[in-house]
């Protein structure tokens, strides 16, 4: 079946710093890709859908400056987290949409910010 | 707009038991309904999917019909296991075409030896 590969699958870093996530489909091409916030034994917040070579469209209430997503080929999304501050510290989980497989999920990036 | 209400957890069961987490939904369209299983520190795992009226998904075990006249999902199993311990979520897409999916609050089942 389709495999979506994420990574890091854990980051710490300091206030301040970006962190950049990445999201590949590693055997299909993905026209759609999508990220989400999950806080702790919360359901999944969608932040973002980002088509291939289109700007992200983002979620009210989701800061498209701080939250960057770039959706560069058919295969690669990347989330950069910039100037990251401790309450940006949470689970971060990619999808993407493939014809054949439909909505296939990353293993998710933990996010520690210290 | 699209909603997707599921039962709050959590589910605690004996092995074995009978299990049956609710899920009901309102959407614009007609949608197609799925169940994913989520592991401590992972991502989601399709379990199970439905595109249309009285279809019915299956597997590992796990099965749910779609049922428009009630706009329910609901998801069973006849005897769980242990391994089975973890968060389900309910979701839907309208259209399964790439469109967002729409989840529901989840629910932990915490299976006992």
């Amino acid at each position: 079946g389709a495999v979506v590969s994420q990574h890091p699958s854990w980051v710490i870093c300091k206030s301040g710093t970006s962190v950049k996530i990445e999201c590949r489909s590693l055997d299909f091409q993905a026209t759609t890709m999508f990220w989400y916030r999950q806080f702790p034994k919360q359901s999944l917040m969608l932040m973002a859908t980002s088509n291939e070579g289109s700007k992200a469209t983002y979620e009210q209430g989701v800061e498209k400056d701080k939250f960057l997503i770039n959706h560069a080929s058919l295969t690669l999304s990347t989330l950069t987290v910039t100037s990251a501050h401790p309450e940006d510290s949470s689970f971060y989980i990619c999808s993407a949409f493939g014809q054949k497989d439909g909505y296939t999920f990353g293993s998710g990036t933990r996010l520690t910010v210290v | 707009g699209d909603s997707v209400t599921q039962m709050e957890g959590p589910v605690t069961l004996s092995e074995e038991a009978f299990l049956t987490i609710n899920c009901t939904y309102t959407a614009t369209g007609y949608p197609s309904l799925f169940w994913y299983v989520q592991y401590p520190g992972e991502g989601l795992q399709l379990l199970l999917k439905a595109t249309k009226a009285d279809d019915k998904g299956s597997n590992k075990g796990f099965e749910a019909t779609y049922r428009k006249e009630t706009t329910s999902f609901h998801l069973e199993k006849g005897s769980v296991q242990v391994s089975d311990s973890a968060v389900y979520f309910c979701a839907l897409s309208v259209n399964n075409a790439g469109n967002m999916l729409t989840f529901g609050g989840g629910t932990r089942l915490m299976v006992k030896p």
